[in-house]
């Protein structure tokens, strides 16, 4: 009974490098979330995402930062030209087929870190 | 105003006693109500979902929700040292007749339950 999966666990990237944090949705899940979580700070809403469609973006800063979830594969979120702003966790969550139920799951987390 | 609130603790209790947390929340067509917990360094763990006003029970935990006062309540009962953790408060977000998929998370209570 996977959960969902995150990899890496933990990501080390020098400033102006792209990082790439993956997510696969727990087994019938086709609803993925992106947050991210600051130190000492809540967890921010990124982006929702279905297969192939981005549903809602409106938690995503306006530069560098894209997501994709494609028809094979896990939902990609890629960082371009990092900054040290960027440090943070980011967790992926999942989600059944949108009903009366709508709780998500959350993967265990990519840590980031720009040096 | 914060669209989620929650007092960010420390709140303390003796081992067996009853931990209230409290959240309070200003979108009032919000429709799904969740508690996270999530221990430090981890990612979070849904514990409880509420839909409608009144209590829901699952085992040591009971959430409470009224939306007229726009208030929701995790309670945990015989609390024990492994509850020591931030429990995190999110709400989700309506827009028209749809629930959009984002949760709205509140600043996290951190519970600590001494032996």
């Amino acid at each position: 009974n996977a959960g969902v999966m995150q990899n890496p666990r933990h990501l080390v990237r020098r400033r102006g490098q792209e990082a790439r944090l993956r997510c696969s949705p727990m087994k019938g899940h086709s609803h993925v979330y992106w947050y991210r979580q600051l130190p000492e700070e809540g967890l921010k809403f990124m982006v929702y995402l279905q297969k192939e469609n981005i549903i809602d973006e409106s938690g995503m800063p306006k530069e560098r930062f894209s997501a994709e979830f494609p028809k094979e594969g896990p939902s990609i979120l890629r960082i371009q030209q990092v900054v040290r702003g960027d440090s943070a966790a980011y967790f992926c969550a999942s989600s059944p087929p949108q009903g009366a139920v709508d709780e998500q799951f959350f993967g265990p987390g990519t840590r980031l870190t720009v040096l | 105003q914060k669209e989620v609130e929650q007092n960010s603790g420390p709140l303390s209790v003796p081992e067996g006693a009853i931990a209230s947390l409290n959240c309070t929340y200003s979108d009032r067509v919000s429709q799904s109500f969740f508690w996270y917990r999530q221990y430090s360094g981890k990612s979070p763990e849904l514990i409880m979902s509420i839909y409608s006003n009144g209590d829901k029970e699952d085992g040591r935990f009971t959430a409470q929700l009224n939306k007229a006062s726009q208030y929701v309540s995790l309670l945990i009962r015989d609390s024990q040292p492994s509850d020591s953790a931030t429990y995190l408060c999110a709400v989700n977000i309506v827009r028209g007749s749809s629930n959009t998929g984002k949760l709205i998370f509140g600043q996290g209570t951190t519970l600590q339950v001494k032996p």
